[in-house]
């Protein structure tokens, strides 16, 4: 069965400053694997998405997520956070009609 | 587009009542998904449908039931609900293929089960 682990629970992060959240996932073949970011009180968004090909891929709000296949991991990153990327961040695995397995989250906190 | 919709936005039911949880979608997409949502645990697929007609049970199907008559509406029926049912639900839609595509989440219906 497919599972993801976010190993971090909280993350604090001072404004301006370098992110990277951690993903690690098990799953028996090429995985489709997303970041989502959901702030308090509102649905998910989607951040980024890798199916196939360049394994570094960019997403919205300056994010990126580099897949590596030898580590099974597939990280968050972003150069330097703002107050507003506060927030819970969600990796996901998926294929098919079997919808997303996500993994428990990461709360993202942003210190002045 | 107004994309993925969810009514109620709150709702507080009694044990043993039945409720269904309204999700409609106006991208024309074949899948469509629920999940609840609990603090600490992700999101947990219930139940999902490839198209009109067609449902399957997901991770945590028990105490829920579905249905798909159009391909815009995707209802969620609670038939007698209990307090572990408490929790924030959320449906979703994507186009299907051999592939996911990126799924388009609703707003979420904040569920209290007294």
């Amino acid at each position: 069965a497919q599972s993801v682990t976010q190993p971090d629970i909280h993350i604090t992060v001072s404004e301006g400053a370098s992110l990277e959240l951690r993903c690690n996932y098990s799953y028996g073949a090429t995985p489709y694997l997303f970041w989502y970011v959901q702030s308090p009180g509102q649905g998910l968004q989607l951040l980024l998405k890798y199916f196939s090909g360049d394994t570094l891929v960019q997403g919205i709000k300056g994010f990126e997520a580099e897949f590596k296949r030898s580590q099974s991991s597939f990280n968050l990153r972003k150069p330097s956070v703002h107050w507003s990327d506060a927030a819970e961040y969600f990796c996901a695995v998926g294929e098919g009609a079997d919808g997303l397995t996500f993994g428990k989250g990461t709360h993202l906190i942003i210190q002045p | 587009n107004a994309g993925v919709t969810q009514t109620p936005k709150f709702q507080v039911l009694k044990t043993g009542q039945s409720m269904t949880l309204q999700c409609a979608q106006d991208m024309n997409h074949e899948y469509m998904s629920w999940y609840r949502q609990d603090p600490g645990m992700g999101l947990r697929l219930i139940h999902y449908s490839v198209g009109a007609g067609i449902t399957d049970q997901g991770e945590v199907p028990n105490g829920y039931n579905v249905s798909r008559s159009t391909t815009e509406d995707f209802p969620l029926r609670l038939l007698s609900a209990a307090p572990s049912q408490t929790s924030v639900y959320f449906c979703a839609s994507s186009y299907f293929s051999a592939e996911v595509g990126e799924q388009f989440f609703g707003p979420g219906t904040r569920l209290t089960v007294l």
